[in-house]
């Protein structure tokens, strides 16, 4: 069955530091993920798509088809990064998209 | 601006009421969504639409029923709520031209006692 795994519920850093959110999924076809973000009371939005291979507030993310893994990275994290980030996957030309469990990041002063 | 629009925002309901979440867009896009987000759980598909005649049954659609009245409105039925239908709902859309990004509603609480 197809499935997003995002295996830390809460993650906190100190601002400055490096930050990686972990995504992995599986999917027997060829996936295309995404990575949404959703701050205090605001709506949930998209962050960035692995096909655009962009680097959106400084977080990047590459799929590795070998691990199927989509980490979220940024080099240095700072508190406007504190929110809630979810890695999502759709089914090739489906627009079915099925989402992780999410997780919540604390960037620390 | 275009938008995603939801109602109502917050309700509170009965163990066997029926309840009706409505969900309108303006941005023009032919699919749209219900999901429902829980605490651990992250956010799960209930039911999914491609036109007025097109329905699917997302993850959990059981307990739930769907109307595409429009191209620009989705309804989301609770027939009998229960206790563990207490839940953050949400609604979204997405359209081919944005390859793939889904634009959210800003969210239905409800709760069942």
């Amino acid at each position: 069955a197809q499935r997003v795994t995002q295996p830390e519920k809460l993650l906190s850093v100190f601002k400055g530091a490096p930050v990686e959110l972990k995504c992995n999924y599986s999917y027997s076809g060829s996936p295309e993920l995404f990575w949404y973000v959703q701050y205090s009371r605001q709506r949930l939005q998209l962050l960035l798509r692995h096909i655009s291979r962009e680097s959106i507030k400084g977080f990047t993310a590459d799929l590795n088809k070998g691990e199927t893994s989509f980490h979220l990275k940024k080099p240095f994290a700072q508190e406007e990064d504190s929110a809630m980030y979810y890695c999502a996957l759709s089914f090739s030309g489906t627009y079915k998209y099925i989402f992780g469990t999410g997780t919540r990041l604390k960037v620390l002063a | 601006d275009a938008d995603v629009t939801q109602t109502p925002r917050n309700r509170i309901t009965k163990t066997g009421k029926r309840i009706m979440l409505e969900c309108s867009q303006t941005k023009g896009h032919d699919r749209m969504y219900w999901y429902r987000q829980d605490p651990g759980l992250g956010l799960r598909l209930i039911y999914y639409s491609f036109d007025v005649k097109d329905i699917n049954k997302g993850e959990i659609s059981d307990g739930y029923s769907v109307s595409r009245q429009a191209q620009a409105k989705f309804s989301l039925s609770l027939e009998s709520a229960i206790p563990n239908q207490t839940a953050l709902y949400f609604c979204a859309t997405s359209d081919f031209r944005f390859a793939g990004e889904l634009f959210f509603g800003e969210g239905s609480r409800l709760t069942v006692l």
